[in-house]
């Protein structure tokens, strides 16, 4: 059965450092998502992303956060200057059509020091 | 966005039937009702969804009230494997996200 991917699953950065999370959505979906989950708290929406643009984006997506598609599989997430609190567990979703069901990754666990 | 309310916790015995209530009174008509679930270590999962009828598939069932007010999640025979936190959430037509509770804590016991 396809699967959503997510590298690395562990990533401990230094405050104020750039980090990347990869993500590989199912092949023929088109509609992808990050989420993430402070440890204990809620799964929480970050960004919706479909043709190559963002579609929606919560408050906690900031500057800081970049979405991108490089080529026909990857979509990633950067953080471009890490903060303590965004320590969380971050979870790609992608869909096949709009407000179809989504299929999660199985995470990146993200500690910055 | 429109709220769900759903108990914290609930307990079950392995191969009961396990029904997870959710509360939703401000539903408006073009609101979709979604159940997730949090398996321990992993990210969600779906489980099902409905509109106005009834609604089954190989993981549940899901019992819409006719008011739709409300819905119930129904596991026929709670394995071990269905401890999770079960999150019922509402859709509507305008977005796409997910909005996640608290959700209902399960557990499932030998």
């Amino acid at each position: 059965e396809p699967e959503v991917t997510q590298t690395p699953s562990h990533q401990v950065t230094q405050m104020g450092q750039e980090v990347i999370l990869r993500c590989v959505p199912i092949s023929n979906h088109l509609y992808f998502y990050w989420y993430r989950q402070i440890l204990g708290q809620k799964v929480e929406f970050l960004v919706s992303f479909y043709n190559n643009e963002i579609s929606e984006k919560s408050e906690i997506f900031d500057d800081q956060f970049s979405v991108e598609r490089p080529d026909g599989s990857n979509f990633t997430l950067k953080i471009r200057s890490t903060k303590l609190e965004d320590s969380a567990m971050y979870f790609c979703a992608s869909s096949e059509a709009l407000r179809s069901e989504q299929f999660f990754g199985p995470g990146t666990r993200l500690t910055v020091l | 966005d429109a709220k769900t309310t759903q108990p914290n916790s609930m307990e079950s015995n392995e191969e009961e039937p396990v029904h997870l209530p959710c509360n939703h009174s401000t539903i408006s008509g073009t609101d979709y009702i979604h159940w997730y679930r949090q398996l321990p270590s992993q990210g969600p999962e779906y489980v099902i969804h409905g509109l106005t009828s009834n609604v089954n598939n190989r993981m549940a069932s899901l019992a819409i009230a006719e008011d739709r007010k409300s819905s119930t999640l129904i596991l026929h025979r709670a394995t071990l494997r269905d401890a999770a936190v079960y999150y019922c959430i509402l859709r509507d037509r305008f977005t796409d996200k997910l909005i996640f509770g608290t959700g209902t804590r399960l557990q499932v016991f030998p």
